[in-house]
């Protein structure tokens, strides 16, 4: 079962910046919070993750909260190649807890 | 220079039937992984593999088997098929099994059960 909450869909001008939220309030301490997008039917792309701080990369930055409870994931420049189902999703652990759970995720459209 | 393949994009076959979808990693990752994606969209593990070795394994039907006969590879092996079979397969690696390990997916293989 997924941890996390997700809005189900969310618009975007292109250019602007897209600000996708995720709740996971039941974190623990050695998950880390990740995010995957999906464009159309293609395999799921890997964004960005984070433990605690702040992270940024070539494509997003994720903001998390001090107490960790929620995140938001960041495209600073939306464009329409960006238009995909985003996942927020809260991995950790080894062996058999160590794996994937994949909500309903967000569907972001980035419109001209 | 695929990180991740899998062969073939689109199988259809008939009910019954035996078949089996091939995965590749050329990115010397230590771990792989099947996922199974339903005509809701919904996503799901179905193996994992470290090594060799399986070390994830949700509720599947034991018709489902996956073999992994080096690191680079995990085939996906399904017997006696069914229409509810029929879905999006993806394939994925990883270097490790931790909570800091991303994972790269590949392509998918949509399989349908007539």
């Amino acid at each position: 079962d997924a941890k996390t909450t997700q809005p189900p869909s969310m618009d975007c001008a292109e250019g602007r910046a897209a600000n996708l939220p995720c709740n996971h309030s039941t974190i623990s301490g050695n998950e880390y919070v990740y995010w995957y997008r999906q464009i159309h039917s293609q395999g799921p792309q890997y964004i960005i993750h984070g433990l605690k701080n702040n992270e940024t990369n070539e494509m997003a930055s994720l903001i998390i909260t001090e107490d960790r409870k929620s995140s938001t994931l960041i495209l600073p420049h939306a464009t329409l190649r960006d238009t995909a189902v985003y996942y927020c999703i809260v991995f950790g652990g080894t062996g058999t807890a160590s794996k994937l759970t994949f909500g309903t995720g967000t569907r972001l459209q980035v419109t001209l | 220079d695929t990180a991740v393949s899998q062969t073939p994009k689109y199988l259809v076959t008939q009910m019954g039937n035996d078949k089996s979808i091939k995965c590749e990693q050329n990115l010397g990752h230590d771990t792989m992984y099947w996922y199974k994606q339903d005509s809701k969209k919904f996503l799901k593990i179905m193996f994992s593999y470290n090594n060799k070795e399986l070390i994830i394994n949700e509720t599947v039907p034991n018709r489902f088997s996956p073999k992994s006969p080096d690191k680079a590879h995990l085939n996906l092996h399904i017997n006696s098929l069914e229409l509810g079979d029929s879905a999006v397969y993806f394939c994925a690696s990883s270097q490790g099994w931790t909570g800091s390990d991303e994972q790269f997916f590949g392509p998918g293989t949509r399989l349908t059960v007539l």
